[in-house]
């Protein structure tokens, strides 16, 4: 088993550029989360999917970041145009329906100059 | 009332010590409890949970004790080893809410040899 796959794991760009994040879940989970890690707010949930569907975006910080899962085994976040206060880890996690454990990834570093 | 309150924020301890992490939520709803371990440059990985329905789970040298009636819960890491040397997270989530996980904090423990 692979594990949830996330790419890049480091990312450096500059303020005003597109930035996309792409993760692979594990074969079979049914639901992708999308977290934000940081010193000051710690791991933050930002959208999650269940079965392709997005089921609760509350936590994206604004229309800045946006999220697709266009199928099963693969979901971007973007974000458009980036900005300084966007640097932080992202993290991608993925669980089976019925099981309560989310596996998580290893992240990617981002640093918007 | 979706907080996690976790403490302490950092944590020092002798190998072959008790490390303590405590952790106090206040939605009541909220019925499975797990702890998440992240070392550098990882995601955080599920360590061991619980639900409310016991007191305590003991797994090898981790044990989480809960308290129903203070609605708080904690990690006990018997006999510590530099290698257990973290970033500990304890969350909490409402099955029904499709498991979006509430974090606590963090925890750095740091084990000297």
């Amino acid at each position: 088993d692979a594990g949830v796959i996330q790419s890049p794991r480091h990312e450096v760009t500059e303020m005003g550029q597109e930035v996309t994040l792409r993760c692979k879940p594990i074969s079979g989970h049914n639901s992708l989360f999308w977290y934000r890690q940081t010193m000051m707010r710690g791991l933050e949930l930002l959208i999650y999917f269940n079965n392709n569907v997005p089921i609760d975006d509350s936590g994206m910080p604004e229309d800045r970041f946006s999220a697709k899962m266009p199928n099963a085994s693969f979901s971007t976040l973007k974000i458009q145009p980036s900005e300084p206060r966007d640097s932080a880890v992202y993290f991608c996690a993925s669980r089976k329906d019925f099981q309560e454990t989310q596996y998580f990834g290893p992240g990617t570093r981002l640093l918007v100059l | 009332q979706q907080q996690v309150k976790q403490s302490p924020q950092s944590l020092i301890v002798q190998k072959g010590g008790i490390s303590i992490i405590n952790c106090a939520y206040e939605n009541t709803a909220f019925d499975y409890f797990p702890w998440y371990q992240q070392f550098p440059g990882k995601g955080p990985a599920l360590l061991i949970a619980i639900r409310p329905d016991v007191s305590e789970k003991k797994e090898g040298r981790f044990t989480i004790s809960f308290n129903k009636s203070a609605k708080q819960f904690s990690l006990h890491i018997m006999d510590s080893q530099p290698g257990d040397s973290a970033t500990y997270f304890c969350a909490a989530t409402q099955e029904t809410s499709g498991s979006r996980l509430t974090f606590g904090e963090g925890t750095q423990l740091t084990v000297n040899p």
